[in-house]
């Protein structure tokens, strides 16, 4: 059972490069997360999705760019990468059920210079 | 906005009991969470509580939620290296699937 799969694991970007960042679940949740994590700030909710075809801005979303053409995919977009956007990128997915709280990925590193 | 607020840092010696503590601001939670994340992973759900509960025990861990206060606690047993990691709180008020996290505390097991 993989869970929620991210990939890069690392990334090192050049100012003004574009990337995406992949995110996979196949335990069919229909709620899908990115959040971004800095060294004691927490996690800050980028954008979100409550399912396929349906999109929306967390706390965080500027510079950033979402889809959710299935149900399984959830990539996140950078178009013009600013050393703001170095950070640990987490992917996170949920069901219906509150009490089995949020399922993450293993977080995307990236790195902008 | 919904507000979580945790301490930073946290040290105990190995065998003794480590608290964690939280609050929140918004009272309509539904759900509290405790989530653990060791270096270079990512979180992983230990617990939760439902907010009508005002303890939870899961073996060495101990969750006391104060609604009063709005004051969220998570403690755990007979402390072990292996428990050295970053705890996050967390609570949903915009109901179970959106959920508010806290700044996490990072807790340091001195063997």
């Amino acid at each position: 059972n993989a869970g929620v799969t991210q990939t890069p694991k690392f990334r090192i970007l050049k100012i003004g490069q574009s990337m995406t960042l992949q995110c996979a679940q196949d335990m069919n949740h229909n709620y899908m997360y990115w959040y971004r994590q800095d060294p004691g700030m927490g996690l800050k909710l980028i954008y979100y999705s409550v399912g396929a075809g349906i999109t929306d801005k967390g706390e965080v979303p500027n510079g950033y760019n979402v889809s959710r053409s299935t149900t399984e995919d959830f990539p996140l977009r950078l178009e013009l990468a600013a050393p703001s956007q170095t950070s640990v990128y987490f992917c996170a997915s949920s069901g219906a059920a509150g009490e089995n709280g949020y399922t993450f990925g293993s977080g995307t590193r990236l790195t902008v210079v | 906005g919904e507000d979580v607020e945790q301490s930073l840092f946290l040290s105990v010696r190995e065998g003794d009991s480590s608290v964690i503590n939280c609050t929140y601001t918004d009272s309509s939670s539904t759900y509290l969470y405790w989530y653990k994340q060791e270096p270079g992973a990512g979180l992983q759900l230990l617990t939760y509580i439902f907010s009508n509960m005002d303890m939870k025990q899961d073996q060495r861990l101990t969750v006391l939620l104060n609604k009063k206060d709005k004051h969220l606690s998570l403690r755990i047993a007979d402390t072990q290296t292996g428990d050295s990691a970053i705890y996050f709180c967390a609570e949903s008020s915009g109901g179970a699937n959106n959920l508010f996290f806290g700044t996490g505390t990072r807790l340091t097991v001195i063997p």
